[in-house]
C-alpha cells in the first residue's frame, strides 16, 4: 500500500461548481499535512497547510481526519486558473528529520 | 530574492555520462532537497541535507551522489547516467523551526533525458 494514496482524477469540472478531493495517508505517526498545487511542467507550490480542526482560505477548505487517516480539499465556485494537479502531502519525523511524502497528485480541469 | 535556482534547465545525456545539477537559493534556508518526479509516482526523495556539510539519503538514493559544501547550494551527481534516470528533478529547501515541518520551497526542475 502506497504511504499516500490520491485518486489521479482528472476532473473535469465546469467552472463555478464545488469539487472535493480526499487523500488517504497509512502512517499513523504522520504529524503534518500539506496541500501543494503544480501547474503544468512547473514546480509545486504549497497551497495551504492542513490542520486538525479544518482550516479555510478563501475558496479552499482543507479538513484532516486522524481517526480515518484522511485528508481533503474543497475548491468552492471553481476557477478556470485552478486548473492544476493538487498533491497531498504528508510529513512525519524519520530518525530525527522530517520526512515529506508526497502522493501522486489529482489532476483537476475546469471546463468554461 | 531569486528563491530556489537550478541549472540547467533542459539536458540530454548518452549512457555512462556523468553530470552535476545545481541548486540555489537565497533565502537562508537550512534543509535542500533533491527530488525526482516520473509519472504516476509522485515526488520520490534522492537526498537531502540537515545543513552546510552534511548529507543524508531519501528514498531513491542509488546513482546519485550530493554535496552542500555551502549553505546556499546543494549539488546532485549522477556519476554514470543510465536511461532509468530520465526524469524531472526538483531542489527544495526550507528552514524548520521548533522541530515542526515548514514550507518548501521548489525550485523550476531540471529535465534530464539520457538515452
Amino acid at each position: 500500500r502506497k504511504e499516500v494514496e490520491q485518486d489521479p482524477g482528472p476532473f473535469n469540472v465546469p467552472e463555478g461548481a464545488t469539487v472535493a478531493f480526499n487523500c488517504t495517508y497509512s502512517n499513523s505517526a504522520s504529524q503534518s499535512f500539506f496541500w501543494y498545487r503544480q501547474d503544468c511542467r512547473k514546480e509545486p507550490k504549497l497551497l495551504m497547510s492542513v490542520y486538525s480542526s479544518g482550516n479555510e482560505d478563501g475558496r479552499f477548505t482543507a479538513q484532516l481526519n486522524r481517526a480515518s487517516q484522511y485528508i481533503s480539499l474543497l475548491i468552492r465556485d471553481s476557477k478556470l486558473s485552478d486548473s492544476a494537479t493538487y498533491l497531498c502531502v504528508v510529513n512525519r519525523f524519520h530518525f530525527g528529520n522530517e520526512k515529506l511524502t508526497f502522493g501522486t497528485g489529482t489532476r483537476l480541469t475546469i471546463i468554461p | 530574492n531569486a528563491g530556489v535556482t537550478q541549472t540547467p534547465k533542459f539536458r540530454v545525456l548518452k549512457t555512462g555520462q556523468s553530470m552535476t545539477l545545481l541548486c540555489a537559493q537565497d533565502m537562508n534556508h537550512e534543509y535542500m532537497y533533491w527530488y525526482r518526479q516520473d509519472p504516476g509516482m509522485g515526488l520520490r526523495l534522492i537526498h537531502y541535507s540537515v545543513g552546510e556539510g552534511t548529507t543524508a539519503k531519501g528514498e531513491v538514493p542509488d546513482g546519485y551522489n550530493v554535496s552542500r559544501l555551502k549553505k546556499q547550494n546543494f549539488l546532485l551527481g549522477l556519476e554514470s547516467a543510465a536511461p532509468s534516470q530520465t526524469s524531472v528533478y526538483f531542489c527544495a529547501s526550507s528552514y524548520p523551526t521548533s522541530g515542526v515541518a515548514e514550507t518548501q520551497y521548489f525550485g523550476p526542475g531540471t529535465r534530464l533525458l539520457v538515452l
